[in-house]
């Protein structure tokens, strides 16, 4: 079946910093990958998500590009905030739809 | 829009104790989720329903974990008896189904269980 791993946190860095979360897949098939992220005390969100090869993903200024030939799908953000601090969970989905995710990365953004 | 509800957010038990977990999903999302989250772990799929049918609980112990979704919108997830080993977060999610793949999950904020 589908795994995903994903960089082990925390990730602590200071404002305005560049971000990566390193995440790979191993898959059957075309899945859609996904990034959720969880704030503190809430539910998990749909950060941004891309369907096939080579598609981008962007929301928020988080970006991800679905590499088919590494098979990964590596979250960036050129300059974080504080507000950006939270959980990071890479996912992918199978052919019946079922979500995969990663172990998450918590990401620690300082003043 | 509403989100999805789910209550309680807190449970302490002691083991061997049942215990029952509510889902409000949003409204006209005919797949619903349970997933199991274990501290420093990504969520993991316990049961998924498409309206009042379990269509995938592979994952989820029938020995001990009952679910149910009468009349395809609330769903309750019971655990009878608890173990030490059940203390988790378990997450409620819903989606409007049709397309599998890119069908976006909504999630709730979850009930943490402590089992003592």
């Amino acid at each position: 079946g589908n795994s995903v791993t994903q960089m082990e946190g925390p990730v602590t860095l200071s404002e305005e910093a560049f971000l990566t979360i390193n995440c790979t897949y191993t898959a059957t098939g075309y899945p859609s990958l996904f990034w959720y992220v969880q704030y503190p005390g809430e539910g998990l969100q749909l950060l941004l998500k891309a369907t096939k090869a080579d598609d981008k993903g962007s929301n928020k200024g988080f970006e991800a590009t679905y590499r088919k030939e590494t098979t990964s799908f590596h979250l960036e953000k050129g300059s974080v905030q504080v507000s950006d601090s939270a959980v990071y969970f890479c996912a992918s989905t199978d052919s019946w739809g079922k979500l995969q995710f990663g172990a998450g990365t918590q990401v620690v953004v300082t003043p | 829009e509403a989100g999805v509800v789910q209550s309680p957010r807190y449970k302490i038990i002691e083991k061997k104790q049942p215990v029952a977990f509510w889902c409000n999903p949003i409204s006209g999302h005919n797949t619903l989720y349970w997933y199991l989250q274990n501290l420093g772990q990504g969520p993991e799929l316990l049961i998924r329903y498409e309206n009042e049918e379990a269509v995938d609980d592979s994952q989820l112990p029938k020995d001990r974990f009952s679910a149910e979704r009468l009349k395809g919108v609330d769903s309750t997830l019971k655990i009878q008896p608890a173990e030490l080993g059940d203390s988790a977060v378990y997450l409620c999610a819903s989606s409007l189904g049709g397309d599998r793949i890119n069908n976006e999950q909504f999630f709730g904020p979850g009930t943490r269980l402590t089992v003592l």
